[in-house]
């Protein structure tokens, strides 16, 4: 199995500063395709998961810009550039190459 | 507009038998990998397993490997996972999800508890 660490487990941050996540993967996720399966989600408490990120980069559909990934091979982070209360939850990272997917531990955010 | 729906929370006893559903719609069923995730109480999400329902390939995390069953019927967009005879230790959400861009949609969860 391809493990996933996440740092840190948990952020407090104050509304309209910044955070950020980092995700290491046991193996690179470069597929032979060229394409990068790394993946963030976001559960909100008492929600299901939800995307915000997909092949390292791509924000999913209605997620707002202030949401941005990046990194390569076995590095990544998932960037808030200016954190609002909507934001508090589990945030996710999972990979998914070769259709074995695996997630990181979670990092809870909270607000101060 | 694409959903999933699964079936509604479950309770029943160690031993027991039980088959949870995910049902698709506002899109092609058989076109899209669907997966399972469960999710302990307080705890993180685990993947069980993933099934492409147009040719029903499966397959699973190994941590689930013959713990659990994936199927799926074209016929009413539907896919399953059921267990044999549940243990406490199945108590949890399960979820499911498409597997577009890794999980664009997915499913309300299943909230299974047992307990004797």
């Amino acid at each position: 199995d391809i493990v996933m660490t996440q740092t840190p487990l948990s952020l407090s941050v104050t509304p309209g500063q910044p955070a950020s996540i980092s995700c290491k993967s046991s193996q690179s996720l470069l597929h032979s395709d060229g394409k990068t399966y790394l993946y963030w989600y976001l559960q909100k408490p008492g929600q299901s998961p939800q995307l915000l990120i997909y092949e390292v980069s791509s924000r999913f559909s209605g997620v707002p810009d202030r949401f941005s990934g990046s990194g390569s091979g076995t590095d990544f982070t998932l960037k808030i550039s200016r954190v609002e209360a909507e934001d508090v939850g589990v945030y996710y990272c999972m990979q998914g190459i070769h259709l074995l997917y695996t997630f990181g531990q979670g990092t809870k955010l909270e607000i101060k | 507009e694409v959903q999933l729906v699964q079936s509604g929370a479950e309770v029943k006893k160690p031993g027991e038998s039980l088959k949870i559903s995910c049902k698709g719609s506002g899109y092609s069923f058989t076109s899209y990998w669907i997966g399972w995730v469960r999710q302990m109480p307080g705890k993180g999400l685990e993947w069980m397993g993933i099934i492409y329902p147009g040719d029903s390939d499966t397959r699973y995390s190994p941590s689930f490997q013959g713990q659990v069953t994936i199927s799926a019927d074209k016929s009413i967009s539907t896919a399953y996972l059921q267990w044999s005879s549940l243990k406490a230790s199945d108590t949890a959400m399960y979820y499911c999800a498409r597997l577009q861009y890794g999980g664009d949609y997915w499913g309300q969860g299943t909230l299974v508890t047992v307990s004797s």
